[in-house]
């Protein structure tokens, strides 16, 4: 069956860089030309897309954090890996990577999330 | 950029219809997909509607969704509400160069 589960740290500090996998199983990124995409969740606000990778390589990115963000994966492993730069508080959320069809952008598999603060 | 309007909050009885909006901010709706997503507390999203109108298997017939192009909009219809209908709800989509929208959810009260 397919799963998907985001590991990382659980604290990091302000202006440091955060490092989150995602690691799926139960299906292939290119045989199933599928992507996968990961999403935020500030504690009692909305779902926010943050960026997507392709079974091709292509990469997007939220509009207002392109800048912060780098998406990339490694098919051999099964990982998508998020990288988001210069951190701050206002960026603690529980992240979640889900899995999506390339034709219609539903979000048909989600990882449990994982908690990431952001602190002194 | 796109976005997609959802109230805040909707409140109905037990045994009631509520319907729920998702207004597109500009273009067409109907251009791309909308999806729906129940959140619980604690848990991610699950699909409740994908692709407009179409329940995954599971998803009681009680939930469906519809599009409609005069309002661009979607909306996502609950018929005999239950209890455990009680939930946040997410309409999704994206726009023409990839990038995923979500609407700011609704809380459903059901009492």
């Amino acid at each position: 069956q397919v799963t998907l589960r985001e590991s990382g740290p659980a604290l990091v500090k302000p202006t440091q860089t955060l490092t989150l996998t995602c690691t799926f199983s139960g299906f292939s990124l290119i045989t199933s030309r599928m992507s996968v995409s990961w999403i935020r969740q500030p504690p009692g606000k909305a779902l926010e897309w943050l960026a997507l990778i392709d079974w091709d390589d292509d990469k997007y990115y939220s509009t207002s954090l392109k800048t912060r963000l780098t998406i990339s994966k490694d098919t051999s492993k099964n990982q998508v890996v998020l990288t988001m730069t210069n951190v701050a508080p206002v960026d603690t959320a529980t992240f979640y990577c889900a899995r999506s069809s390339s034709n219609s952008f539903h979000f048909d598999f989600w990882g449990q999330g994982t908690l990431v603060t952001v602190s002194t | 950029n796109f976005m997609l309007t959802q109230p805040h909050s909707v409140s109905e009885s037990p045994g009631k219809t509520v319907t729920i909006s998702c207004t597109g901010s500009r273009g067409s709706i109907a251009s791309n997909y909308v999806h729906w997503y129940q959140q619980r507390p604690g848990s991610a999203p699950t699909t409740v509607i994908y692709k407009d109108d179409q329940r995954p298997s599971g998803v009681p017939d009680r939930f469906s969704g519809s599009i409609d192009s005069s309002s661009n909009s979607a909306s996502l219809t609950i018929s005999g509400l239950k209890t455990e209908d009680e939930a946040d709800y997410y309409c999704q989509s994206y726009d023409s160069g990839n990038h995923g929208v979500f609407g700011g959810g609704t809380k459903l009260t059901v009492l």
